[in-house]
């Protein structure tokens, strides 16, 4: 059963602070490694991918890649109240192809 | 870019009866698209890959002929959810893919009363 983990929460981290998110796979031949936001009742929103080992960073966004420890991270820079949301890791579930399995999710509170 | 439309966002039905939901690509053509469910406080579970002119790829589990996907065009493809049960009764979500990415519709939230 291929899965992928991440500490359901919450997070809680005050303004202007780092948000660190992290996420385990189960699956070494994953090749492709998503961050979704997902606000309350709505649908996920794509952040970052990776591919490769190391960083990628976007903006105030930062995803890491181990794919040895098969471990994935994303940090968040200067956290806003507006970033309160769950954020699910995803992962590939073939080898080849997109679709996607999806952890549970972690709630990340932002307190002003 | 990116846009990904579902319809309807909500809709309430009786136990028995049949619902469709819509999935549009705006702004791409997608080859492959997927419908995912999601149950309060729980994360997302594929059901199904759509492929634009072949049959869908259901995943373990998941009943096809009680869940009928279409794919008839790069930027359409539809889920029927048939004999509907309250069990049926969830968040529906499709996904679009565009260079190995999934972009996600707003979701449709059915109740079967």
């Amino acid at each position: 059963q291929k899965e992928v983990e991440q500490n359901s929460g919450p997070l809680s981290v005050p303004e202007g602070a780092i948000a660190s998110l992290n996420c385990t796979y189960s699956d070494r031949g994953s090749q492709s490694f998503f961050w979704y936001r997902q606000y309350s009742g709505k649908s996920p929103e794509l952040i970052m991918s990776i591919y490769s080992n190391g960083d990628k960073e976007d903006g105030r966004f930062t995803a890491q890649l181990n794919k040895a420890s098969q471990y994935v991270s994303l940090l968040i820079r200067d956290s806003q109240p507006s970033d309160s949301a769950t954020y699910l890791c995803a992962v590939n579930i073939y080898q080849a192809g997109t679709a996607l399995i999806f952890g549970k999710g972690t709630t990340l509170s932002v307190s002003s | 870019g990116a846009v990904v439309s579902q319809h309807p966002s909500r809709v309430i039905c009786k136990s028995g009866t049949s619902v469709k939901i819509e999935c549009r690509s705006l702004d791409f053509q997608a080859t492959t698209m997927f419908w995912y469910r999601q149950f309060p406080k729980k994360s997302l579970m594929l059901m199904a890959t759509s492929n634009e002119g072949s049959k869908a790829t259901y995943e373990q589990g998941v009943e096809k002929d009680k869940f009928l996907i279409n794919h008839a065009s790069l930027t359409l493809s539809t889920l029927t959810v048939t004999s509907a049960h309250p069990e049926d009764s969830s968040f529906y979500i499709c996904s679009a893919e565009r260079a190995d990415e999934q972009y996600f519709g707003p979701g449709t939230r059915l109740t079967v009363t």
